[in-house]
């Protein structure tokens, strides 16, 4: 089955950018949805088919992807934005929606 | 707006069964998929499968194949997940997600149900 790899955990001071990515064998050839979630919350969808962005998101939240990496980037990191982020693809051999395993992001 | 409102939190003993229900409102249940996922306490995300609540058609991860059910009453808008032979690590929230217009992404979730399995 297919694996989507996170970094556990990534740390970054406020107004900065983070980047949280996803490894997957040939990710770029998949759609990837990123959702943020955080204590106590359901997730919320962030980024959608690699770079879309669902209303309501803000444009600090983007993402790309290519090769074996997708990437959500958030830029002028807030303190609000300290949460948990998964990213999440459809696994077509065997039509499963796979989650990476989460990155928990904290803001210095 | 669009709103998933799921049923409250359940204790069950090893062995039972729990339903779990999600009740759609602002939209149309039958114009999209519903997913279920689960999540463990301090753990990630866990998908369990989808529906589609026009057909009925199911597609349930493997891990959960016959244990899992996912079953909808269109006449009042409401998604149900029932799983069986409980064990104690199948203590989680368990969530429903309404598909997004790709089908596999979740635009909208409930509030989660919290499901505890303890003898």
């Amino acid at each position: 089955s297919y694996v989507l790899t996170q970094p556990p955990s990534v740390s970054v001071a406020p107004g900065q950018t983070a980047r949280i990515t996803c490894g997957g064998n040939n990710i770029g050839s998949k759609s990837v949805h990123w959702y943020q979630q955080k204590p106590g919350q359901a997730p919320v969808l962030v980024v959608y088919e690699d770079s879309g962005r669902p209303s309501g998101i803000p444009e600090r939240f983007s993402g790309s992807n290519s090769g074996n990496t997708a990437t959500l980037t958030i830029n002028r990191v807030e303190a609000g934005d300290e949460a948990d982020y998964y990213c999440q693809v459809w696994d077509s051999s065997n039509d499963h929606v796979v989650f990476g395993g989460g990155t928990k992001l904290t803001v210095l | 707006q669009v709103q998933l409102v799921q049923s409250g939190a359940e204790v069950k003993k090893p062995g039972a069964s729990v339903k779990v229900s999600c009740k759609a409102s602002g939209y149309t249940l039958t114009g999209y998929y519903m997913h279920w996922v689960r999540q463990a306490p301090g753990q990630g995300l866990e998908w369990m499968g989808r529906i589609n609540p026009n057909s009925g058609d199911t597609n349930y991860a493997q891990k959960f194949q016959g244990r899992v059910t996912m079953t909808r009453d269109t006449s009042i808008s409401t998604a149900y997940m029932e799983l069986s032979r409980l064990r104690s690590d199948d203590t989680a929230v368990y969530y429903c997600a309404r598909g997004g217009g790709g089908g596999w992404e979740s635009d909208y979730w409930g509030q989660g149900t919290l499901v505890t399995v303890s003898s």
